[in-house]
């Protein structure tokens, strides 16, 4: 079945450092991949999206790029903010198998940046 | 544009009691899914539901548990007996038609049972 493995945290950055969350994927057709990220007490928000290889997702200076040829989605941000600190989820929709109409989420990974 | 509204926040109850958590999608939305995370962990697939039909109930345990997206009305996602275990937070999420798109997430119930 479709499964999400994500780097585990909790990762702790200074602010304005660089930051890497990897998230690698196995699904059986051709997924579209999600970050996602939760604050604290809340659901979670659609950070950005691809549809397709090499498309890649962007949103409030996060960036992840569709690599099919290594079945990844990893999530970058050049410069962190104290703002930024939350959980950050990969998740897959895939069309294919049996897991046609529901996504796959992910451990989530907890960043916490500090000033 | 209201989101998605689940009710209530926070749900107590005792062990052997029913909880009942709502979950109302975003207008025009037909699909509902229903999530439960554990502190410090993921998020688990529950259930998936179109109007009035069980897509995928893989994630729900078989006994207790049970979910329901009538026509009218909101999802209803039903634990009866509960016990210590089922104290999690359950999060509501719908989507429109379509593997393009995304997840709209409720803020989740929080239930603790005593």
């Amino acid at each position: 079945g479709d499964s999400v493995t994500q780097m585990e945290g909790p990762v702790t950055l200074s602010e304005e450092a660089f930051l890497t969350i990897n998230c690698t994927y196995t699904a059986t057709g051709y997924p579209s991949l999600f970050w996602y990220v939760q604050y604290p007490g809340e659901g979670l928000q659609l950070l950005l999206k691809a549809t397709k290889a090499d498309d890649k997702g962007s949103n409030k200076g996060f960036e992840a790029t569709y690599r099919k040829e290594t079945t990844s989605f990893h999530l970058e941000k050049g410069s962190v903010q104290v703002s930024d600190s939350a959980v950050y989820f990969c998740a897959l929709s895939d069309p294919g198998g049996t897991n046609a109409g529901k996504s796959t989420f992910g451990d989530g990974t907890t960043l916490t940046v500090k000033p | 544009n209201a989101g998605v509204m689940q009710n209530p926040r926070h749900l107590v109850r005792r062990r052997g009691q029913e909880a009942r958590l709502r979950c109302s999608p975003v207008k025009g939305h037909s699909h509902v899914y229903w999530y439960r995370q554990l502190p410090e962990e993921g998020l688990k697939f529950m259930v998936y539901l179109q109007k009035e039909n069980i897509i995928d109930e893989s994630g729900m345990p078989k006994e207790r548990f049970s979910a329901e997206f009538p026509k009218e009305g909101p999802s209803i996602l039903r634990i009866q007996q509960v016990v210590r275990g089922d104290s999690a937070a359950y999060f509501c999420a719908s989507s429109q038609q379509g593997m393009d798109s995304p997840l709209h997430f409720g803020n989740g119930t929080r239930l603790t049972v005593t």
